[in-house]
């Protein structure tokens, strides 16, 4: 797998608590993404980032924060979360832009 | 805005023929076009990546086309085999002119299992 980590693999969280999910790099790739995952939807995009402090919003960003202090790091923060949200989030890595994308194995978030 | 359609969405074939699966896209103004497979509770793992300017783009047993002026994309697999069985996704990337790398427009992918 491509040199991604996400962590923590499984959450269970409550309402109305903040949950940050990280997603970790050792491809000194430009670009990272966050995608949620849900039936019925397929996959959509989060946020993204296209270099350390440059983040920009994706197709379904409200509810959702993102950082982007180091190149190998990407952190999704939701600051309160809400069962919406209970979702599988993908991280996803590119060097350039005309190049492939590659995923982590996913986080499988909860929300109760 | 783009969309990505993949029929069928769910397939189930005998083991050893060949099988096609499709993926349309209404934006042709695209960069490139990628095909995945997801196993159950598992990951994306890229397949084949296909740049605007290419026709097809071949990995062992699989072979993806592109045709850009009319939106679709196919991902042919030869002789299928139990361990094809899992979901495949098409991937859109549009051109994009704003600086930044904006992220891939999927389809709800197609679901295949192969009979031994």
């Amino acid at each position: 797998d491509a040199g991604i980590t996400q962590s923590p693999r499984h959450k269970v969280t409550e309402t109305g608590t903040p949950v940050t999910l990280r997603c970790h790099q050792t491809e000194n790739h430009r670009y990272m993404y966050w995608y949620r995952q849900d039936p019925g939807h397929g996959l959509r995009l989060i946020h993204y980032s296209y270099g350390v402090k440059d983040t920009d919003k994706g197709e379904v960003s409200d509810g959702y924060s993102v950082s982007r202090s180091k190149t190998e790091d990407f952190l999704l923060t939701l600051e309160s979360a809400t069962s919406s949200q209970t979702s599988v989030y993908f991280c996803a890595i590119k060097g350039a832009e005309n190049t492939e994308a590659f995923f982590g194995q996913g986080t499988r978030l909860t929300v109760v | 805005k783009q969309e990505v359609t993949q029929i069928p969405a769910a397939l189930s074939v005998p083991e050893g023929e060949n099988l096609v699966l499709n993926c349309s896209f209404t934006d042709s103004a695209i960069y490139n076009l990628q095909w995945f497979r997801q196993d159950p509770g598992k990951g994306l793992t890229s397949l084949l990546l296909i740049q605007s300017s290419q026709r097809e783009q071949t990995s062992g047993r699989l072979n993806a086309s592109l045709d850009k002026s009319s939106g679709r994309s196919t991902l042919y697999i030869a002789a299928s085999q139990p361990g094809d069985s899992a979901t495949y996704l098409c991937a859109a990337k549009e051109e994009y002119s704003g600086g930044g790398a904006d992220g891939l427009t999927f389809g709800k992918g197609t679901h295949l299992i192969i009979q031994p």
